[in-house]
């Protein structure tokens, strides 16, 4: 049962313009989301966060967008860059209890120049 | 300050044995959790040591075991090794119990190939 998808495996986009990844949640006990990045040959690095009190957060050029009730979170990346060329990762936990990070089976996005 | 540091970085073992795998945390970091990346299939939640216990464990058969040692150091063992447990394994540090809103701060895995 995957608790945390992440439907489209892979997205092309144009340098400079919005990339957009998706991520699905099943479990409304989940209270705290992320985002992570993946390169080749790497471990994920951090992107950024959001609680469930709040439907939005802000990192520079990162924005993530949480809706409860639809239990969908999504990343808006603007503008994208070639090297923001990696596989990413979402991924949810509640902080009663499911104390683990589920995480999603990733996006592959391919930034053109 | 020194990031979460996996050895060996790449393994490449035969049917039937057995292999052991190592993390270092994060200095100050308590908890470490495991986690398997096939193609695919996303990372794979193995399990999370705190404070030397076993917080909380995936959905992997009991040729997985792991421990944590009193300086936050983890080992996880694999017994038994099957094709399908070829993968990279990466290790996950954070200051408190994960789950708690805290990050994950991940190392560069471990690929273990099994023959």
């Amino acid at each position: 049962d995957q608790q945390v998808k992440q439907n489209s495996p892979s997205l092309s986009v144009q340098e400079g313009r919005i990339s957009i990844l998706n991520c699905d949640y099943t479990n409304s006990m989940f209270d705290y989301f992320l985002w992570y990045k993946k390169y080749p040959a790497e471990g994920p690095t951090f992107l950024i966060s959001i609680s469930s009190i709040k439907d939005k957060n802000e990192d520079g050029r990162f924005t993530v967008f949480l809706n409860k009730s639809a239990k969908h979170l999504s990343l808006h990346i603007v503008p994208s860059q070639p090297g923001d060329s990696a596989v990413y990762f979402c991924a949810a936990s509640g902080t009663s209890g499911t104390y683990k990070y589920i995480f999603g089976t990733g996006t592959r996005l391919k930034v053109l120049a | 300050k020194a990031g979460v540091t996996q050895t060996p970085r790449y393994l490449i073992k035969t049917r039937g044995q057995q292999v052991t795998l190592s993390c270092s945390p994060i200095s100050g970091h308590r908890s470490v959790s495991w986690y398997q990346q096939t193609p695919g299939q996303g990372l794979q939640f193995l399990f999370e040591y705190f404070s030397e216990t076993q917080r909380n464990k995936g959905n992997f058969p009991g040729r997985f075991s792991g421990r944590q040692f009193s300086n936050s150091r983890s080992e996880m063992n694999v017994s038994t090794l099957e094709l399908g447990d070829s993968a990279l394994y990466l290790c996950a540090s954070s200051l408190a119990a994960s789950g708690s809103g805290e990050k994950l701060f991940f190392g560069s895995g471990t690929q273990l190939s099994v023959l």
